[in-house]
């Protein structure tokens, strides 16, 4: 079946860097874009960039420009998502996210990673 | 960037009811809507994409319209299984921006 599987939770001090897993399966994982959306603490939904993993291409929200790198690995089908320089206010649950459709990277998100939780405190 | 605005923040229903849960964008999105379903400690669930296309699996008392800058979300017959918090994301420009959530309770 088609799923994300996301790597294990982490705490980083602040400053740190962090580099979140997501792994794909039942599916080609070069034919869709994906996302990574996060979820502070009892709070909404906020989308960090996608990445197209057949040409390596991404796109980031502004707000994260300059910390974020998404990578993937194609032989194994995993993509990464990376925060530098980190502050409390970047604990929060970690998504990734399967665009819906093989056109484009606008389709709405279909399947997701069961999340990452990421503590920064020192 | 983009705005998204839900109404209302809350909502307290109970089973049976209709419930219509409306999303404001700050400038036209076309039809680059969609809807999530999230429940506590669960990633989202897609319910609703294109803003009035039914995801697979997911119930017909679900269904969505609207266009341009103004979007419903409807759930004909509530069932126990539907409280939880829902968002609307528009997917028309980055960043993909998320509306604030409405969080929907048992009365």
């Amino acid at each position: 079946q088609v799923q994300l599987v996301q790597s294990g939770a982490e705490v980083k001090k602040p400053g740190a860097s962090v580099k979140v897993s997501c792994k794909a399966s039942g599916y080609t994982f070069t034919g869709y874009y994906m996302h990574w959306v996060r979820q502070a603490p009892g709070q909404g939904l906020e989308w960090m960039g996608w990445i197209n993993p057949n040409s390596g291409g991404t796109n980031y929200a502004q707000k994260f420009q300059g910390r974020v790198t998404m990578t993937r690995d194609t032989s194994i089908s995993t993509a990464y998502m990376e925060l530098s320089r980190l502050r409390s206010d970047d604990t929060a649950v970690y998504y990734c996210a399967r665009d819906r459709s093989i056109v484009g990277a606008n389709n709405g998100m279909d399947v997701w990673g069961q999340g990452t939780t990421v503590t920064v405190s020192s | 960037d983009i705005q998204m605005t839900q109404s209302p923040s809350s909502l307290s229903a109970s089973v049976g009811d209709r419930v219509t849960i409306t999303c404001r964008a700050s400038q036209s999105i076309s039809s680059y809507l969609n809807w999530y379903q999230q429940k506590p400690g669960k990633a989202p669930k897609l319910l609703i994409y294109a803003a009035s296309s039914l995801q697979s699996g997911v119930p017909s008392r679900f269904s969505g319209s609207g266009s341009g800058t103004d979007f419903t979300l409807t759930i004909s017959s509530l069932q126990p299984e539907d409280f939880a918090t829902y968002y609307c994301q528009q997917s028309y420009s980055t960043p993909h921006s998320f509306g604030q959530g409405t969080k929907l309770e048992i009365k």
